[in-house]
């Protein structure tokens, strides 16, 4: 079966670093997502991983070890408006399939 | 502005009385698609279109019915709603050519059957 988990919920201090993990066991494999979603609004884009390692993007790395079926987004520097759910997804290898997990609501406390 | 856009952003409707749900993207987009978001079961993808005349069935398609027949367009069509299609719903385009990429995601409609 196709499955992602994530942790429900997590909470950190502003300034401090966070490791959202994100395991998945799918039929295929096309690259991983990560979106964030504030509170009422759309997912917005992250970051993308196809091959293994880490992507860096300011603020926000993401890592992939397809063979761990295991993926983290790392936050850096955090700010309180860094509080929103983060969505872990999968495509699988027709490409045009997407999985998503049910997300980690991330608490920036002061 | 590069924009997906939904309409309607809210809906109230009765059970068996057939809507749609447009999404149009201005960004020449071929891959498009349509999600689901309920509490406790995050975003379930209910069908996608890898371009023009193109759709396939995502984990959710029961009860659903799209069609893409232009590339900017991608309604949403409920023919007999029920109270368990009441939902949150995001369509989301990607950029051309390369499948499922980065998604820009509308701004939702929040949907109730009663």
């Amino acid at each position: 079966g196709q499955n992602i988990d994530q942790p429900t919920e997590m909470t950190a201090t502003e300034g401090a670093i966070v490791q959202i993990n994100c395991t998945y066991q799918t039929s295929g494999f096309n690259g991983l997502f990560w979106y964030q979603q504030h509170a009422g609004e759309a997912p917005t884009f992250l970051s993308y991983n196809v091959l293994d390692g880490l992507e860096e993007k300011g603020r926000f790395s993401s890592f992939l070890s397809r063979s761990k079926g295991y993926s983290y987004l790392l936050l850096k520097e955090l700010q309180m408006k860094d509080s929103a759910s983060y969505l872990c997804a999968v495509s699988d290898n027709q490409g045009g399939k997407l999985i998503f997990g049910q997300g980690t609501e991330l608490s920036v406390k002061p | 502005e590069a924009q997906v856009t939904q309409n309607p952003r809210y809906l109230i409707t009765v059970t068996g009385k057939k809507l749609t749900v447009t999404c149009s993207q201005n960004m020449n987009h071929e891959y498009m698609s349509w999600y689901r978001q309920d509490p406790g079961l995050g975003l379930r993808q209910i069908y996608y279109s890898m371009n023009v005349e193109v759709t396939d069935k995502g984990d959710v398609p029961e009860g659903y019915k799209v069609s893409r027949k232009e590339k900017r367009n991608f309604p949403l069509i409920l023919e007999s709603p029920s109270p368990n299609q009441t939902s949150l719903y995001f369509c989301a385009s990607s950029l051309p050519g390369q499948g499922i990429y980065e998604q820009y995601f509308g701004p939702g409609t929040r949907l109730t059957v009663t």
